[in-house]
């Protein structure tokens, strides 16, 4: 059973356009949202988080929005820049029961062509 | 500040032939994780220690893999005897402590088996 899914493995966008990735989950009790980043032959990195009681956290070019009643994370990259081409992965996790466990999506491909 | 180190980065061993990964955590994480990640799909959690304590190991195959994390700070995951489908990335992680969400990924330890 897939809690956290990426729909789309691959995601295509011009430089300087905006980048739209997207995650659903299916666990209600789901109280934190994290996006990595992850380069060939590197580990995931951290980029961005939101907790359950808010539906917006930005930091510079990232924002990530969550719709609880959806179910549903997005993050966002404006401008969108060549390096910015990468796996990205959403995780969540619930923490009174499950002490931070995170549950990965599959992961979306972004490619940023100049 | 130094990050997660893993090594091997890369082995290729036989099937039914025993392999071990080492892993070093950020200095002062109390949280350590081993994820097996398999080709396009998201990390997926193996163990998670907190200080010497294996607190989550349910994922964890037991009849083949063992882990261990002695005076809680650097982990080995063992895997004896490998099997072909145990070809996949093994990454490792590491926190401040369990309700840190933000885990920080090593490089990862790339297994192949023949």
């Amino acid at each position: 059973d897939q809690q956290v899914k990426q729909n789309s493995p691959s995601l295509s966008v011009q430089e300087g356009r905006i980048s739209i990735l997207n995650c659903d989950y299916t666990n209600s009790m789901f109280d934190y949202f994290l996006w990595y980043k992850k380069y060939p032959a590197e580990g995931p990195t951290f980029l961005i988080s939101i907790s359950s009681i808010k539906d917006k956290n930005e930091d510079g070019r990232f924002t990530v929005f969550l719709n609880k009643s959806a179910k549903h994370l997005s993050l966002h990259i404006v401008p969108s820049q060549p390096g910015d081409s990468a796996v990205y992965f959403c995780a969540a996790s619930a923490i009174d029961n499950q002490g931070g466990k995170l549950i990965f999506g599959q992961g979306t491909e972004l490619s940023v062509k100049p | 500040e130094a990050g997660v180190v893993q090594s091997p980065r890369y082995k290729i061993i036989e099937k039914k032939q025993p392999v071990a990964f080492w892993c070093n955590p950020i200095s002062g994480h109390n949280t350590l994780y081993w994820y097996l990640q398999n080709l396009g799909q998201g990390p997926e959690l193996l163990i998670r220690y907190e200080n010497e304590e294996a607190v989550d190991d349910s994922q964890l195959p037991k009849d083949r893999f063992s882990a261990e994390r002695l005076k809680g700070v650097d982990s080995t995951l063992k895997i004896q005897p490998a099997e072909l489908g145990d070809s996949a990335v093994y990454l490792c992680a590491s926190s401040l402590d369990r309700d840190t969400d933000t885990q920080y990924f090593g490089p990862g330890t790339r297994l192949t088996v023949l």
